[in-house]
């Protein structure tokens, strides 16, 4: 298995453009996951979903952040209109199943920059 | 919630020596992961303990809990220039009760000079 798939690897887009970021999980896992990391705030929990359906949203920090997860081996997140504090890292993860007793895989992430 | 707090921020070591990293958390949970993060990359676990274990070995890594103190340690031996990483701390959020969840701590920065 290729491992967690984020497209695309680098974003530079501007303030007000809409931004939509993507993320195939391992075949097989029922959890996934959306982080963002900054140097101030570290690793942040903004969404997850169990067999593609949302759990918990509370880290969605504003409306204008939206997740989805269409079918088992694919999901966006979308920010819209985008903002120069938007700018960090984010990660896609997943994980086998419901336990977490279970290691989540991280994908490579995806560097946004708002301008 | 902020759970996991890993102790120190930054630590720089010499190739070869030891290096331990200190996590506290603040509620009562089912286990513990450790994570690493190389520069620019996601992070990949290491090592899980669960709550009714007091020490686990896997290669040179060594994690204990104590549950009592609520806080973990990672020690890693006879380091390497290629263990420099970010190290974290995880937890399930037992507290707030949602499945499957972790909740990550802010790291430490290893440096391991050669």
């Amino acid at each position: 298995d290729a491992g967690v798939i984020q497209s695309p690897r680098h974003e530079v887009t501007e303030m007000g453009q809409e931004v939509t970021l993507r993320c195939k999980p391992i075949s097989g896992h029922d959890y996934l996951f959306w982080y963002r990391q900054t140097m101030m705030r570290g690793l942040e929990l903004l969404i997850y979903f169990n067999n593609n359906v949302p759990i918990d949203d509370s880290g969605m920090p504003e409306d204008r952040f939206s997740a989805k997860m269409p079918n088992a081996s694919f999901s966006t997140l979308k920010i819209q209109p985008s903002e120069p504090r938007d700018s960090a890292v984010y990660f896609c993860a997943s994980s086998l199943s419901a336990s977490s007793y279970n290691e989540q895989f991280f994908g490579p992430g995806t560097r946004l920059t708002v301008l | 919630s902020q759970q996991g707090e890993e102790d120190p921020q930054a630590l720089s070591i010499q190739e070869g020596e030891n290096a331990t990293m200190n996590c506290s958390y603040k509620t009562s949970i089912n286990n513990l992961q450790w994570y690493r993060q190389n520069s620019g990359r996601g992070l990949v676990h290491l090592i899980l303990i669960r709550s009714n274990e007091r020490e686990k070995h896997s290669g040179r890594l060594r994690v204990t809990l104590d549950t009592s103190k609520k806080s973990s340690s990672l020690l890693i031996t006879a380091s390497r220039a290629a263990d420099t990483a970010s190290y974290f701390c995880a937890t399930d959020d037992n507290y707030g009760g949602s499945q499957g969840n972790l909740i990550f701590g802010k790291g430490t920065k290893l440096s391991v000079k050669p």
